[in-house]
């Protein structure tokens, strides 16, 4: 069965830069959520879109930004990068709107040096 | 605002030994669900099993199981014969009920749990 997609896997982006992550939900998903783990840490909810319309928003910084696209998929951008943005960034969709069948992707481990 | 603890940082249990890892949360919703996840080395968020907070009747999956306590608000996963590939880190998590699109997760601090031979 298709799972979510997230690309690249790995990224490594030097300060103040930008970059950009993708994330392709499994198929028939409308929503979209974008999670944030840290080093040691538990994931931390950033932005949901739902339909290709934002429905919530966490601790996302103000340089960070992320859309839905009429094709599902969903890209978060990173402006002016801090060494304390490397993390692993998680995707996960469901139908719907609903956590009940919230499917992770694997992630996207940024490295920001 | 939810908050979902967990109070354990690691624990160690014996290869085909019961192990239960505890959980609290904290929310004003009435209806809502609580998930435990696995991530283990390779970072993937698996999801181990799902309780829904109006059901009364603790969710099971295979060896996993759940002691789901809506007064105290307490929510502990146990696993049974435990095996290697049990080790991983587990969070518990908090999703109210939603059909609005605002179903974002809550999440422990995590527990490392590690399975001797």
């Amino acid at each position: 069965a298709a799972g979510v997609i997230q690309s690249p896997r790995h990224l490594i982006k030097e300060k103040r830069e930008t970059a950009t992550l993708k994330c392709y939900p499994i198929p028939r998903h409308d929503t979209v959520y974008w999670y944030q783990q840290g080093p040691g840490q538990d994931p931390q909810f950033l932005i949901s879109f739902y339909e290709k319309m934002q429905s919530d928003k966490g601790s996302i910084p103000d340089r960070f930004s992320a859309q839905q696209f009429s094709d599902y998929h969903s890209e978060l951008n990173m402006s002016s990068l801090e060494l304390g943005d490397s993390a692993l960034y998680f995707c996960a969709s469901s139908l719907q709107g609903g956590a009940t069948e919230a499917f992770f992707g694997q992630g996207t481990r940024l490295t920001v040096v | 605002a939810q908050t979902v603890t967990q109070s354990q940082p690691e624990m160690s249990v014996q290869e085909a030994e019961t192990v239960t890892l505890s959980c609290t949360y904290d929310t004003s919703e009435n209806n809502y669900y609580l998930f435990w996840y696995k991530q283990p080395p390779s970072r993937q968020m698996i999801l181990v099993i799902r309780q829904e907070a109006y059901k009364q009747q603790n969710a099971t999956e295979n060896r996993f199981s759940v002691n789901f306590q809506k007064a105290a608000k307490s929510f502990s996963l146990k696993i049974s014969d435990s095996q290697l590939g049990d080790t991983a880190m587990y969070f518990c998590a908090f999703s109210p009920f939603s059909t609005g699109a605002n179903s974002k997760l809550t999440f422990g601090k995590g527990i490392t749990l590690s399975v001797r031979p």
